[in-house]
């Protein structure tokens, strides 16, 4: 149990474009979600909290327009990198946290954006 | 000083050692601690959560937080080459539900 799936897991885009990542808790609910970014040889870093129905917390320093996060049911959470640059391009992961827990988060296998 | 410290490694032993990991933490807030082991391109992978100070076992894992010390440490047993990856402490405050990561520490198990 408590299986996370993203989507998709590599994707390579052009300067300019939009891409969306998702995000499913498939065997629970989760109220809330996490994303999060990680360059090579480093730890996870989170980008913004996502709660179901609400508005996503962002962290400081993360562009709120430019990553768009949608968590519009209890097993869905969407990332999207608007207008992508090649600074943008790192390996995304997402979390779910078991509702009515605070300590399991449960990570999906993580998204590869390559912005030529 | 970050709030978790953990050395990055890498850490090399031979197949059937066993292996000790660790972490400190600055701040006494940190109620709930966590060990993540992550594959080369893949996601963290929960091994083993704890909320008070003592031990608590999981087949060949063992985690132990001395909340007095601030330290968290994980214990593998019978080291295998699959347990080679990255292992991730992580830890949330009280009152907040956000996970604090250490950097990783980088295992490899040699056959």
């Amino acid at each position: 149990g408590a299986v996370v799936s993203q989507h998709p897991s590599r994707v390579i885009c052009k300067s300019g474009t939009s891409v969306k990542i998702e995000c499913r808790s498939l065997d629970f609910q989760a109220t809330t979600m996490f994303w999060y970014r990680q360059f090579p040889k480093k730890s996870l870093m989170l980008m913004a909290t996502s709660n179901e129905g609400s508005k996503a917390t962002y962290e400081q320093g993360v562009e709120k327009d430019k990553f768009l996060i949608n968590h519009a049911s209890l097993t869905l959470s969407t990332l999207t990198v608007t207008s992508a640059h090649p600074e943008d391009s790192s390996f995304y992961i997402c979390s779910a946290r078991l509702s009515g827990t605070k300590e399991t988060q449960y990570f999906g296998p993580g998204t590869r954006l390559l912005v030529l | 000083q970050k709030e978790v410290e953990q050395d990055p490694g890498p850490l090399s032993v031979p197949e059937g050692a066993i292996v000790s990991l660790n972490c400190t933490y600055s701040n006494s807030a940190f109620q709930y601690f966590m060990w993540y082991r992550q594959y080369s391109r893949k996601g963290p992978e929960l091994l083993m959560y704890t909320y008070s100070s003592g031990n608590k076992e999981d087949g060949r894992f063992t985690a132990q937080v001395d909340k007095s010390s601030k330290y968290i440490s994980l214990f593998i047993r019978d080291s295998q080459p699959s347990d080679s990856a990255t292992y991730l402490c992580a830890m949330i405050k009280s009152g907040s539900e956000k996970l604090v990561f250490g950097k990783g520490t980088k295992l490899t198990v040699n056959p």
